[in-house]
């Protein structure tokens, strides 16, 4: 079981926004502004789309955003396009002795 | 462009020790900015963090794993290696290693991972 709980699946139409949580606890999402996002296609390492909360790292389309409230994160997809269709993971930091916490991932399906 | 490649055995046996090295290039792994770490991905799972290190060799270890993990540095091959012990099939995953920058805890550069199997 994961640290962090995310849904299994989410799926939206092209053009709509989708949002995925990031459920964590008052040692993790809650107590750091240190939660990140991850987008995983099939046979591919992740790759880095939202960092300490809500921050893009250059090259990455402001169609992504995140956000936190308490000890909840979300990625927010607006605008889905088809190439958005993976698998979405957030990860947070949990202070130095857990240090890293991964969610479970959440499989993003543009119908 | 910074690079990490994985590199190891892709089969180790039940109760061994599984040893992977992660090169780094355009890059080096001795700049003050970054920790190093490792991370897997069990067949259709979720991703797991195995540990960091520093160049100095500070480390941080899962908990769950961390009394099978081993991380250490070489910094004149500009590499750095993970050895996990007493191996069995639920170690069987794709090792990823990858950079993390100290200010943000984030993984923003991946090797392309590397497959290991655990089975006799």
């Amino acid at each position: 079981q994961s640290a962090l709980t995310q849904p299994a699946s989410v799926s939206g139409s092209p053009g709509q926004s989708i949002t995925i949580s990031c459920t964590g606890t008052s040692s993790d999402v809650g107590s750091y502004n240190l939660v990140s996002w991850y987008q995983q296609h099939p046979g591919k390492a992740p790759k880095l789309m939202i960092y300490e909360v809500s921050k893009r790292p250059s090259g990455v389309s402001n169609r992504f955003s995140g956000s936190k409230s308490g000890n909840t994160a979300s990625l927010t997809i607006s605008g889905l396009q088809a190439e958005d269709e993976a698998d979405y993971y957030c990860c947070s930091y949990a202070g130095s002795s857990t240090f890293l916490v991964f969610g479970g991932g959440t499989k993003l399906t543009v119908l | 462009q910074l690079q990490l490649q994985e590199s190891g055995p892709g089969l180790v046996k039940p109760s061994e020790t599984l040893s992977l090295t992660c090169t780094v290039s355009g890059g080096s792994i001795s700049s003050s900015s970054y920790y190093w770490g490792w991370i897997r991905q069990p067949p259709g799972k979720g991703l797991e963090w195995i540990g960091s290190i520093y160049y100095s060799g500070s480390t941080y270890y899962n908990p769950s794993l961390k009394s099978r993990v081993t991380i250490s540095v070489d910094t004149s091959k500009n590499q750095f290696s993970l050895k996990l012990s007493s191996v069995t099939a639920a170690d069987t995953a794709v090792y990823y290693c990858a950079r993390l920058p100290l200010a943000a805890v984030i993984f923003d550069y991946w090797g392309q991972g590397t497959l290991v199997t655990v089975s006799s």
